[in-house]
């Protein structure tokens, strides 16, 4: 079945600790996205990517980075300047054809945890 | 910043009733879409309503788009237990052809409660 994996389900992070957190899709989508969630709260916008080897800052980049260098794969790093990370991440993916109306795909989401 | 406003923020209605949330947004749209996410879960993408269409039905889904007000409202009618699940509408740029890409904007969100 074709969807998006994002993995680990959980993570813990000590202080000062860079973590990686994978995103795979197998739905041949161009764009690529990641977005943090808050409890209660809506998404906001990491970063996202259009096509390989090219990515856009969202609204709360810093602190963060990417990469695209496969169009199935785009994993984040959590660095240690990002002061709170605790939250909910969220992995998502569409296409760019014209006519496709079928939204974003999301993955199940990975929980971080600073201890 | 967040470009969609849900009200009500939380909606508790019993089996068999129909439950309305309402989504307000700031700026011009190509569309809007309705996303619904479990508790702990990803989102689902539930419907599309284009911004030259005023209603939208999917089964018991029937989505509103009033773009003189800015403001999308979401019905689902004879709700079951199984449609308790947060609720988000978001917006964002699309190409000519009404494609959903580039980067959308989400709102808070409703949290519906449905009691059997």
């Amino acid at each position: 079945d074709g969807g998006i994996t994002q993995s680990p389900k959980y993570l813990f992070r000590k202080e000062g600790q860079n973590v990686t957190l994978s995103c795979e899709q197998n739905l041949n989508h161009d764009a690529m996205y990641w977005y943090r969630q808050d409890p209660g709260q809506g998404l906001r916008l990491i970063y996202y990517s259009q096509i390989v080897n090219d990515f856009q800052k969202g609204d709360i980049a810093e602190g963060y980075s990417v990469s695209r260098e496969k169009k199935e794969s785009f994993p984040l790093t959590v660095t240690s300047a990002q002061k709170n990370p605790t939250a909910f991440y969220l992995c998502a993916s569409s296409t760019t054809s014209q006519g496709a109306i079928y939204g974003y795909t999301f993955g199940s989401g990975t929980r971080l945890t600073v201890v | 910043s967040q470009q969609g406003e849900e009200d009500p923020q939380a909606l508790s209605i019993q089996e068999g009733e129909n439950a309305t949330m309402n989504c307000s947004y700031k700026t011009s749209i190509n569309n809007l879409q309705w996303y619904r996410q479990n508790s702990g879960r990803g989102l689902v993408h539930l419907i599309l309503i284009r911004s030259n269409e005023r209603e939208k039905h999917s089964g018991r889904l029937r989505v509103t788009l009033d773009t003189s007000k800015k403001s999308s409202s979401l019905l689902i009618t004879a709700s079951r237990a199984a449609d308790t699940a947060s609720y988000f509408c978001a917006t964002g740029p699309t190409n000519a052809g009404g494609t959903s890409y580039g980067k959308l904007t989400f709102g808070q969100g409703t949290i519906l409660t449905v009691h059997p």
